[in-house]
C-alpha cells in the first residue's frame, strides 16, 4: 500500500499563475484533508472532505478551492497564488472524520515569487 | 489561551533516559487526542492516539490523558538518536474539528 501520495513533491509558481495539488489515498478512508504548515504557525487545516461528495472549509480557506474528484481523489487548486501562500502542503486521510487518526502523504514544498 | 499549547523546546535527553513531553489544551469537551512525530522535512507521522483517561502504552511510548486537568502527555522510554524529532499534539474538539500544536523540539544526547 503506498498509503497517501501526493503530487507534486516542489513547484515554484509566479505571483497570479494558477496550480492544482493532487493527492490520492489508498486506504479506502472516508474523509481526506488539505494543511499548510508554515514556520511558527504549526499545522492548519484549510479545507476537508467528510466523505465523497461533501467538502467543508477549514482554518485557512481563503484563496484555494477543492474538489473530492472519488474516494480515493482530493484536490486542492489555487486559482492566483499569492507569495503568502508560499509554504508546506500536507494531504491527510482517515477511517470517518476527526475523530478517527490521519495520515499524512509526503507534502508538497510551494513557492510563490 | 491558546487553544493547544505546547513547550517549543528543545528539550535534550540523555540515549536511554525517559523523555517527557507535554500537551495542554483548552476545550473540555474535547474527546480525542493524537500524538505525531515529525523529522525535519518530512510529513507527520502518527504514534499513538488516546480517548480514555489513563495511559495507553505502545512499545517505548505512553500517552497519558487528564480530562479533568486538559492535559495529555506522552513519554519515550529507552531513547535513541533516532528519536530526536519534533512532536505534534493533535486535539479533536467537541465541535469535530482538529487542532494541532506547534510542535516540540526534542534532542537525544548520544
Amino acid at each position: 500500500n503506498a498509503g497517501v501520495t501526493q503530487t507534486p513533491k516542489f513547484q515554484v509558481l509566479k505571483t497570479g499563475q494558477s496550480m492544482t495539488l493532487q493527492c490520492a489515498q489508498d486506504m479506502n478512508h472516508n474523509s481526506m484533508y488539505w494543511y499548510r504548515q508554515d514556520p511558527g504557525m504549526g499545522l492548519r487545516l484549510i479545507y476537508y472532505s467528510a466523505s465523497e461528495g461533501t467538502t467543508d472549509k477549514g482554518e485557512v480557506p481563503n484563496g484555494y478551492n477543492v474538489s473530492r474528484l472519488n474516494k480515493r481523489e482530493f484536490s486542492l487548486r489555487l486559482e492566483s497564488a499569492a507569495p503568502s501562500q508560499t509554504s508546506v502542503y500536507f494531504c491527510a486521510s482517515s477511517e470517518s472524520g476527526f475523530s478517527y487518526e490521519q495520515y499524512f502523504g509526503p507534502g508538497t514544498r510551494l513557492t510563490v515569487t | 489561551q491558546k487553544e493547544v499549547e505546547q513547550n517549543s523546546g528543545p528539550l535534550s535527553v540523555p540515549e536511554g533516559a525517559i523523555a517527557s513531553l507535554n500537551c495542554t489544551y483548552s476545550d473540555r469537551g474535547s474527546q480525542s487526542f493524537f500524538w505525531y512525530r515529525q523529522y525535519s522535512g518530512k510529513s507527520p507521522e502518527l504514534i499513538m492516539s488516546i480517548y480514555s483517561n489513563g495511559d495507553k502504552e505502545d512499545g517505548r511510548f505512553t500517552a497519558q490523558l487528564n480530562k479533568a486537568s486538559q492535559y495529555v502527555s506522552l513519554l519515550i522510554r529507552d531513547s535513541q538518536p533516532s528519536d530526536s524529532a519534533t512532536y505534534l499534539c493533535a486535539v479533536n474538539r467537541e465541535d469535530d474539528k482538529i487542532i494541532f500544536g506547534k510542535g516540540t523540539r526534542l534532542h537525544i544526547l548520544p
